[in-house]
């Protein structure tokens, strides 16, 4: 089946310690996201693809990179995690970005524990 | 400033009852998209129901139907005969214009609890 597969489940990083996080497509969409989701509250668009097109929302902090090497996958780089980017970090794709019907297809989140 | 406020964190349905799931939403623009996705535990968002701005007729998908109300800018989510594997956070989400293209934003989520 088609799908959007993110690595891995969970995640433990250091205080200061550079993550990866990885996001992997096979329903070849043009367009890939970033969402950080924090208990109890709305998952955040960090930022999105479209192709190799970065679109970065103006609240994401500096701290967030991404990267997309090819169309299957996408990076999250956290440079320095401190203890308030514990979340779980969504991946989602959809096929377009000119369309209001566009509905996303998420990955199962990888969650991120800063020790 | 909120652009989509889910009021209820938590919500108990009784099985094979009716629920509705409320959703309030905040935009200038003419053009958008109105979704709900339900998350269940094992974390993969999943989408249930779509409805567009310019959709005369409310959207429904089997046991879920959507009640837009343009005027009241309100997208409520009902969900009839309720089910055990109905349990889930439901997000309320809306698909606008930005920079890039159209975004999807999330409201903060309910969580439905139904009960045998």
């Amino acid at each position: 089946d088609a799908m959007v597969i993110q690595n891995p489940r969970y995640q433990v990083t250091q205080f200061g310690k550079p993550v990866t996080l990885s996001c992997s497509q096979t329903l070849n969409h043009n367009v890939m996201y970033w969402y950080q989701q924090k208990s109890s509250q709305a998952p955040k668009l960090l930022f999105h693809y479209y192709d190799k097109d970065f679109n970065n929302e103006a609240d994401t902090p500096d701290n967030f990179q991404s990267r997309r090497p090819n169309t299957s996958f996408c990076f999250l780089d956290i440079r320095s995690p401190g203890l308030g980017d514990a979340a779980m970090y969504l991946c989602a794709t959809s096929r377009d970005t000119g369309q209001t019907n566009e509905k996303l297809f998420f990955g199962s989140g990888t969650q991120l524990s800063v020790l | 400033a909120q652009k989509i406020t889910q009021t209820q964190p938590g919500m108990f349905v009784q099985e094979k009852e009716a629920v509705t799931l409320d959703c309030t939403y905040d935009t200038s623009d003419p053009s958008y998209g109105l979704f709900w996705y339900k998350q269940p535990s094992s974390g993969e968002m999943i989408f249930l129901i779509y409805q567009g701005s310019y959709d005369q007729q409310n959207a429904t998908e089997g046991r879920y139907s959507l009640n837009f109300q343009k005027a009241r800018k309100s997208a409520n989510l009902v969900i009839s005969a309720s089910q055990l594997g109905d349990s889930a956070m439901y997000f309320c989400a809306m698909r606008e214009r930005g920079t890039g293209g159209f975004k999807t934003i999330f409201g903060a989520g309910t969580r439905l609890f139904v009960k045998a």
